[in-house]
């Protein structure tokens, strides 16, 4: 079934510098994309959804990029600030169970963000 | 907004005693799920179901058993805690039907087995 790798599980980095996360998926017939946030103590929180037929989309203050060649996802913090500091999942939807809505997640990428 | 609530949100349980986690959702949604979460692990899949009266197995069933007796309510039951099962779980909603759908999230229940 379908495979997710997320890379970095750890990510430091200053504010205003940018940060990027990346998920690698195996089933080519994957078709949408999400991205999770959850800050420290917190439940997670929907960042961006992402169909394949898009491959750029623009958030407030990230993109998240859709290379399907590659079978790679990534979510690019622009300017990273304190704020962003949280744990960030990726989830790709099952293709094989289909309606159910069931999601593969990522293991997590932990990001600090010092000031 | 979408609402997901879990009770309680934390537990501390014996061995081999029975725990009942439950998950209220007031957004209308066919679709329910109950997660594990462990450092290094992510967020695993347990159980899901997409209507009342029925419960499917998700990727890691073993230990646990969940009940939907209304569309609103999602349960989770360990029946013989372990160890192993301390854990943060997540509750979930969505739409469902078409895959797209996001999962909205509760605020989790940190369960600690002693």
């Amino acid at each position: 079934g379908e495979q997710v790798e997320q890379r970095p599980p750890h990510l430091s980095v200053r504010e205003g510098d940018s940060a990027v996360i990346t998920c690698t998926y195996t089933d080519p017939n994957s078709y949408y994309f999400f991205w999770y946030k959850q800050e420290p103590g917190a439940s997670l929180q929907l960042l961006m959804k992402v169909f394949s037929s898009t491959e750029i989309n623009e958030g407030q203050g990230f993109t998240v990029l859709l290379n399907k060649k590659d079978k790679r996802l990534s979510l690019n913090l622009t300017a990273a600030h304190p704020g962003d500091s949280a744990a960030y999942f990726c989830a790709v939807s099952d293709p094989i169970t289909g309606n159910t809505g069931k999601l593969i997640f990522g293991l997590g990428t932990t990001l600090q963000v010092q000031p | 907004e979408a609402a997901v609530t879990q009770s309680p949100r934390s537990k501390v349980a014996v061995t081999g005693g029975k725990v009942t986690l439950s998950c209220h959702q007031t957004n209308n949604h066919d679709y329910m799920y109950w997660y594990r979460q462990d450092t290094g692990h992510g967020l695993r899949l347990i159980h899901y179901s997409y209507v009342a009266d029925s419960t499917e197995k998700g990727d890691i069933p073993d230990g646990y058993k969940a009940s939907r007796p209304s569309q609103e309510n999602f349960s989770l039951i360990l029946e013989l805690a372990s160890l192993s099962q301390t854990a943060v779980y997540f509750c979930a909603s969505s739409v469902g039907g078409p895959n797209y759908a996001e999962q909205f999230f509760g605020p989790g229940t940190r369960l600690t087995v002693l």
